[in-house]
């Protein structure tokens, strides 16, 4: 079975304190690993796909990264407004249809 | 941008009441799905919809759940008979292919009472 495991479940930061949320994933074989930015009520927002290890990809203050058995989402220099729950999610490939295994996201708040 | 769309934004219905959310996905993609996010838990996968059939269900999408594409443009989740279990945000998502990301709704929340 996918499992997705992400911590820590809740980081508290001052506002310009860079830190990292971790995503461990455990799939038959990975299509594709996903981040999210979840705002209260509302739908998850993309952020990132990482096909493969070793890839990277930015936007901003976030960095994606991705290991063989986990995803790394590094924010520098954080910023009030990036107060959010970030999510990871998995596509297993096979013959799943693009279904997306998440993890219990990370609850990110920053203090100005 | 294009966007997913979803209403209602809100519904409460009594149990036993039968629901249709309402989904609007990005046009020129081609996979759809249902998740659901009970509160303060993991958002859930229920159901994929490819080429106008289910392709993938999850344990969740029992016989009182039902999808339909019955336009171009629409695609639908029926619950037949709600339960108070039912009560969660339900997102609708699409996809261009496979792999690539899905887009998410801002999710209908359904409370039942």
């Amino acid at each position: 079975e996918d499992q997705v495991t992400q911590s820590p479940e809740a980081l508290r930061l001052q506002e310009g304190e860079s830190s990292s949320l971790n995503c461990s994933y455990t799939v038959s074989g990975l299509r594709g690993l996903f981040w999210y930015r979840q705002d209260p009520g509302k739908g998850p927002e993309f952020l990132f796909t990482l096909y493969s290890a070793g890839e990277e990809k930015e936007k901003e203050r976030l960095k994606a990264t991705l290991t063989k058995k986990e995803s790394f989402l590094h924010i520098t220099a954080p910023k009030p407004e990036d107060s959010a729950t970030y999510l990871c999610a998995v596509d297993a490939g096979g013959t799943s249809y693009g279904k997306l295994t998440f993890g219990q996201g990370t609850i990110l708040t920053v203090h100005p | 941008e294009p966007e997913v769309t979803q209403t209602p934004s809100h519904q409460v219905t009594q149990m036993g009441q039968e629901v249709i959310l309402r989904c609007v996905p990005i046009s020129n993609h081609l996979y759809f799905y249902w998740y659901r996010q009970i509160l303060g838990q993991k958002v859930e996968f229920l159901v994929s919809f490819y080429n106008n059939e289910i392709s993938e269900k999850s344990e969740i999408f029992d016989d009182q759940f039902s999808v339909e594409r019955p336009d171009g443009s629409n695609f639908t989740l029926k619950i037949r008979s709600t339960k108070l279990e039912d009560s969660a945000m339900y997102f609708c998502a699409s996809r261009r292919g496979g792999g690539t990301e899905a887009f998410f709704g801002q999710g209908t929340r359904l409370t039942v009472v």
